[in-house]
């Protein structure tokens, strides 16, 4: 089935650790983001990546990193520059950019920082 | 700064009744508008979009409107169920200048009571 996968979708961490969270999706996607989300709020954009080799930042992207170098794959780095981790991450994909750019979401991973 | 702003964190209405939520939104020009619901600890799942141009949209009991001179969006579900129970979101992309970027609203939670 065609779909986007996030992983892990729990996950401990202490402080002044890396983590990296996965997101693959077999959808042919052009397009993919990630989104932080903390409690009873809305969804952040951290970054997003219209085309592979490049990637532009969101209004959070302190203290994150992330790579495409495939069209598949889209990992987010929590380093540990960023100040208040904990929270719920959302990756996303859609078809193309800047036209009708429905997104399809992930089940989202959720780091807890020890 | 670019800003999107849903009328209330919270609202409760009795089943059967019109529910209207409100997505305001300052400092640009989207070229179209999204809503989507999002269930406790899931990714949002896409439920309309519109367009710049139009003014309305429908799809079985859920209706949008779009008035980008008022800048802003109203979602309507009609027949309301307790199942429609969730969070609602709107999205807009980034405008003329970065319309890949996907910014969410913080999000109604919408309660239908029996």
């Amino acid at each position: 089935d065609g779909g986007i996968t996030q992983s892990p979708k729990y996950l401990f961490r202490k402080e002044g650790q890396n983590v990296t969270l996965s997101c693959e999706q077999n959808l042919n996607h052009d397009a993919m983001y990630w989104y932080r989300q903390d409690p009873g709020q809305g969804l952040r954009l951290i970054y997003y990546s219209q085309i592979v080799n490049d990637f532009q930042k969101g209004d959070i992207a302190e203290g994150y990193s992330v790579s495409r170098e495939k069209k598949e794959s889209f990992p987010l780095t929590v380093t540990s520059a960023q100040k208040n981790p904990t929270a719920f991450y959302l990756c996303a994909s859609s078809f193309r950019t800047g036209v009708t750019g429905e997104l399809f979401f992930g089940e989202g991973s959720r780091l807890t920082v020890l | 700064s670019q800003k999107i702003e849903q009328n209330s964190e919270a609202l409760n209405i009795q089943e059967g009744k019109t529910a209207t939520l409100t997505c305001n939104y300052t400092n640009y020009s989207p070229a179209y508008l999204q809503w989507y619901r999002q269930d406790p600890g899931r990714g949002p799942v896409f439920l309309l979009l519109i367009r710049e141009n139009e003014k309305e949209k429908r799809k079985e009991r859920l209706k949008v409107t779009f008035d980008t001179t008022l800048k802003q969006s109203l979602f309507h579900i009609t027949a309301s169920q307790p199942a429609d129970s969730a969070t609602y979101l709107c999205a807009l992309d980034g405008g003329s200048s970065s319309a890949s970027k996907i910014i969410f609203g913080s999000g109604t939670r919408l309660s239908i009571r029996p």
